[in-house]
């Protein structure tokens, strides 16, 4: 079964850098074709996507906040992170990570690319 | 950017049959994924790949993609199937970008 919860602050101040962890069971990063993700939603508002990294360390990220993010992995841990500079009242939503499953035979890998399970969410509110 | 364009509200009567569309420049040529968002809960996938169910989600939710539309169909609605519902695609190329809609209230009368 396929377990992630995220931690970090509930409340930053505007500027400050945000660092959130994704930490998960049932699966590890070091499976070949995984990846995790992180989404935010504002209140009231739709998902958005914002950075995944996949098992070979390849990252991804939004272009509309890619110089902000950063994302990263401890393999060991079982745990993923995500940086956010420059926090900004806008910025304020609940943050969660989420699976993205796939598999890789000899060279070539198959990728899902869809989150089938999700954290619970952390809700983070920037005001100062 | 890519947009993925949903109405905001589709209101169904239970028993009846609820279409949610998802509007997207030639959807059609990409795999279209749904979720379920219950208050104050994660997203649920309920559709991957336009038309098929993970396990535990019943056969009333199906899917359909054609041309600059895709379409999240629940059948012999139930008040329980109440919720926030949002497509999602995946845009291959160097920057591999996942894009969610702008999500549907489903509101059972």
């Amino acid at each position: 079964q396929i377990t992630l919860k995220e931690s970090g602050p509930t409340l930053v101040k505007p500027t400050q850098t945000l660092t959130l962890t994704c930490t998960f069971s049932g699966f590890s990063l070091s499976t070949s074709g995984l990846g995790v993700g992180w989404i935010r939603q504002p209140p009231g508002k739709a998902l958005e996507w914002l950075a995944l990294i996949y098992w070979n360390d390849d990252k991804r990220y939004s272009p509309s906040l890619k110089n902000r993010l950063t994302i990263s992995k401890d393999t060991s841990k079982n745990q993923v992170f995500l940086t956010m500079t420059n926090m900004d009242p806008v910025d304020s939503a609940t943050y969660y990570c989420a699976h993205r499953r796939g598999y890789c035979i000899s060279d070539r890998c198959y990728e899902y690319n869809w989150f089938d399970s999700w954290g619970q969410g952390t809700l983070v509110t920037v005001s100062s | 950017s890519y947009v993925l364009t949903q109405p905001p509200s589709v209101s169904v009567a239970p028993g009846q049959t609820a279409r949610i569309t998802c509007g997207g420049n030639n959807i059609g040529s990409k795999s279209v994924h749904w979720y379920q968002q219950k208050p104050g809960q994660a997203p649920v996938l309920v559709v991957y790949d336009d038309n098929d169910r993970p396990s535990g989600i019943p056969e009333r939710f199906s899917g359909s993609n054609s041309g600059n539309t895709a379409t999240l169909t629940i059948s012999r609605v139930e008040a329980g199937d109440e919720a926030d519902y949002y497509c999602q695609v995946w845009i291959s190329g160097s920057d591999h970008l996942y894009v969610f809609g702008t999500g549907t209230k489903v509101t059972v009368l």
